[in-house]
């Protein structure tokens, strides 16, 4: 059973460019969380989907910023004109349901994006 | 809004010591308490999920507490070695949504 899979590991965009980051969740899990990492500090809630709806958004900026996990294929994670502070390492997480006691995250590797 | 802090920001011991680290959180309505060991430029590894009516988990050399009234939890390492070093993230759980604390950067001299 594959772990939680983003790609790509690692990406460097311009400043003004799209950047697309992508993740699988692991087989069985229909519910995606997506997190930032900024230099030297904790990582923060973005979002939280379950196939074809977002349930929370709370943590994402407002503008620029997109996710969507469709009926098929990985949850997307869209940065739309990239600026330097979005230079970070932005992790997928994924669980087979709601939150519960025993409710424990997987995550993936992690897609690094810097900014240029 | 859960904080979550961790003490120390970072600890270098010798090997063989044993480690302690430490996580307070500020809401104490929590689902569970999972510790992480995130090494340099990596993902992210579970070590540890303690559910909210647990006191301890145990697994190997690792031991975590939880104390939910009080809003903290403990994480030890016996006989630390020098593969143990990496940085710890303690992270609580409320409903779906992971609050992390900064995490300790540990670091075992051989």
């Amino acid at each position: 059973n594959a772990g939680v899979m983003q790609n790509p590991r690692h990406l460097v965009r311009r400043r003004g460019q799209e950047a697309r980051l992508r993740c699988s969740p692991m087989k069985g899990h229909s519910h995606v969380y997506w997190y930032r990492q900024l230099p030297e500090e904790g990582l923060k809630f973005m979002v939280y989907l379950q196939k074809e709806n977002i349930i929370d958004e709370s943590g994402m900026p407002k503008e620029r910023f997109s996710a969507e996990f469709p009926k098929e294929g990985p949850s997307i994670l869209r940065i739309q004109q990239v600026v330097r502070g979005d230079s970070a390492a932005y992790f997928c997480a994924s669980s087979p349901a709601f939150g519960t006691v025993s409710t424990e995250a997987f995550f993936g590797q992690g897609t690094r994006l810097t900014v240029v | 809004k859960q904080e979550v802090t961790q003490i120390p920001a970072a600890l270098s011991v010798p090997e063989g010591e044993n480690l302690v680290l430490n996580c307070s959180f500020t809401d104490s309505a929590i689902y569970n308490l999972q510790w992480f060991r995130q090494d340099p430029g990596k993902g992210l590894t579970s070590l540890l999920l303690i559910q909210s009516s647990q006191r301890e988990q145990t697994s190997g050399r690792l031991n975590a507490s939880l104390d939910k009234s009080s809003g903290r939890s403990t994480l030890y390492i016996a006989a630390s070695q020098p593969g143990d070093s990496a940085t710890y993230l303690c992270a609580v759980r409320d409903d779906y949504k992971l609050s992390f604390g900064a995490g300790t950067t540990v670091t075992v001299r051989a």
